[in-house]
């Protein structure tokens, strides 16, 4: 089975702007979680999809959103981007319905979002 | 929110020496799991311990888990060159609810 995709790899914005960042998890993985990840706050959880529903939300702003598709691929949005939302941004995929901490997350390469 | 914290922060050794990564929570877990991460790429999952267990293995990995004193610790055996990553661990604050990981820790293996 192909792996968890993330694209782009690399996106460079300015403040201000608003950035969609997609996510591809493992063929017949229904649940998608997104984390953020920098030097000074390490991973934190921005939210969790399960069937097209939002079942976990991390404490972030509301710039932050993310949907889920019929076919599980999962896409995150920021608006109006700080330079503190330079970061990694990872999204892992699992197969089962109980909640990410049940169940092994598979994590993609991740996408290296850069403010300026 | 409740999150894992790695001990130490950092750790350089020789190849073919332990490592040994402890972890340790804030309140009661339903699980607890190990990933390592190489540089600035995607988490790879080692292992997954549930509360009612106390010990895992996995090739060369020992993962220990004591929940009386809320601590967890990841032991690699005979590390090597290919071992040198950064290493997190994970709980949940409660059934269902997303991971929290810790901050990790640096590994770090000469040859």
């Amino acid at each position: 089975k192909a792996g968890v995709t993330q694209t782009p790899r690399y996106l460079i914005k300015t403040r201000g702007q608003q950035v969609t960042l997609s996510c591809s998890p493992i063929s017949g993985h229904r649940s998608v979680s997104w984390y953020q990840q920098t030097p000074g706050q390490g991973l934190q959880f921005l939210f969790e999809y399960f069937s097209e529903t939002q079942r976990n939300k991390g404490n972030f702003p509301g710039r932050f959103s993310g949907r889920q598709f019929s076919n599980s691929r999962s896409e995150m949005n920021v608006s109006t981007l700080e330079l503190g939302d330079s970061a990694l941004y990872l999204c892992a995929s699992s197969s089962e319905y109980g909640g990410s901490s049940y169940n092994e997350q598979f994590f993609g390469p991740g996408t290296r979002l850069t403010v300026l | 929110s409740q999150q894992g914290e790695e001990d130490p922060q950092a750790l350089s050794i020789q190849e073919g020496e332990n490592a040994t990564m402890n972890c340790s929570y804030k309140t009661s877990i339903n699980n607890l799991q190990w990933y390592r991460q190489n540089s600035g790429r995607g988490l790879v999952h080692l292992i997954l311990i549930r509360s009612n267990e106390r010990e895992k293995h996995s090739g060369r990995l020992r993962v220990t888990l004591d929940t009386s004193k809320k601590s967890s610790s990841l032991l690699i055996t005979a590390s090597r060159a290919a071992d040198t990553a950064s290493y997190f661990c994970a709980t949940d604050a409660q059934a269902g609810t997303a991971l929290i990981f810790g901050k990790g820790t640096t590994l770090s293996v000469s040859s």
